[in-house]
């Protein structure tokens, strides 16, 4: 396809577990960025890449999340030790370079803690 | 703090009239403002966006008018469809930033 595509579409975990949610941008864009969105709220901003490096984690609510993208393209954010606050749909976002570009989104991951 | 507002939490208009979506900001360093459509259960769509040294942008059925004075930007979609039916999310980019700032955004219904 020629989104974005997350895995898996929807979570659910039990409080203290560990979750990896899996993104894979459009082909070829440089830039890729993580969102978080509560129920009834605007996505928020969690953490951007330009190709493998982190440039700005500004948003990660505390150290049990983590993301990386190794080499360049797939993305992995990583939550540690999950707490009831953290479910939410979390949305991943590439767009081709730094200019005047949109972001295009996937359709995010459900995460529900228990 | 909330640097960019959607007051408006719904908006109902009828099929055929025009929708006017609001949204104001209060970080004048934001400099390329973004507006996305979201069906539930699927992720933001982009719509159109505008860049702070225009205050007209027009694509097909969507214009966006931003007023940097006043720090407001708007979404006029003319004529409204059943299709259009939606949350309308803004957002907006700081000049030198990368990340997006988002409103609370707007639940639109188009009534036929």
């Amino acid at each position: 396809g020629a989104g974005v595509s997350q895995s898996p579409r929807y979570k659910v975990a039990k409080r203290g577990q560990d979750v990896a949610l899996r993104c894979d941008p459009i082909s070829g864009h440089v830039s890729l960025f993580w969102y978080q969105q509560a129920l009834g709220q605007g996505p928020e901003f969690l953490t951007y890449f330009q190709n493998e490096a982190q440039l700005d984690k500004s948003g990660l609510p505390s150290d049990r999340f983590f993301a990386e993208r190794p080499e360049g393209s797939v993305s992995t954010l990583k939550i540690q030790r999950t707490q009831q606050e953290d479910s939410a749909v979390y949305l991943c976002a590439s767009s081709p370079d730094r200019g005047n570009q949109p972001q295009h989104f996937g359709d995010g991951t459900r995460l529900s803690i228990l | 703090d909330q640097q960019v507002k959607q007051n408006s939490p719904s908006l109902s208009v009828q099929e055929g009239r025009i929708s006017i979506l609001n949204c104001d900001y209060t970080n004048s360093m934001f400099d390329y403002f973004l507006w996305y459509k979201k069906y539930p259960a699927e992720g933001p769509t982009f719509l159109i966006s505008i860049s702070s040294i225009k205050d007209k942008n027009e694509d097909g059925r969507f214009t966006v008018f931003l007023n940097k004075s006043a720090k407001h930007l708007s979404l006029h979609i003319v004529p409204s469809q059943p299709g259009d039916s939606a949350v309308y999310f803004c957002a907006a980019r700081r000049k030198g930033a990368q990340k997006l700032v988002f409103g609370q955004g707007t639940r639109l219904t188009i009534n036929p």
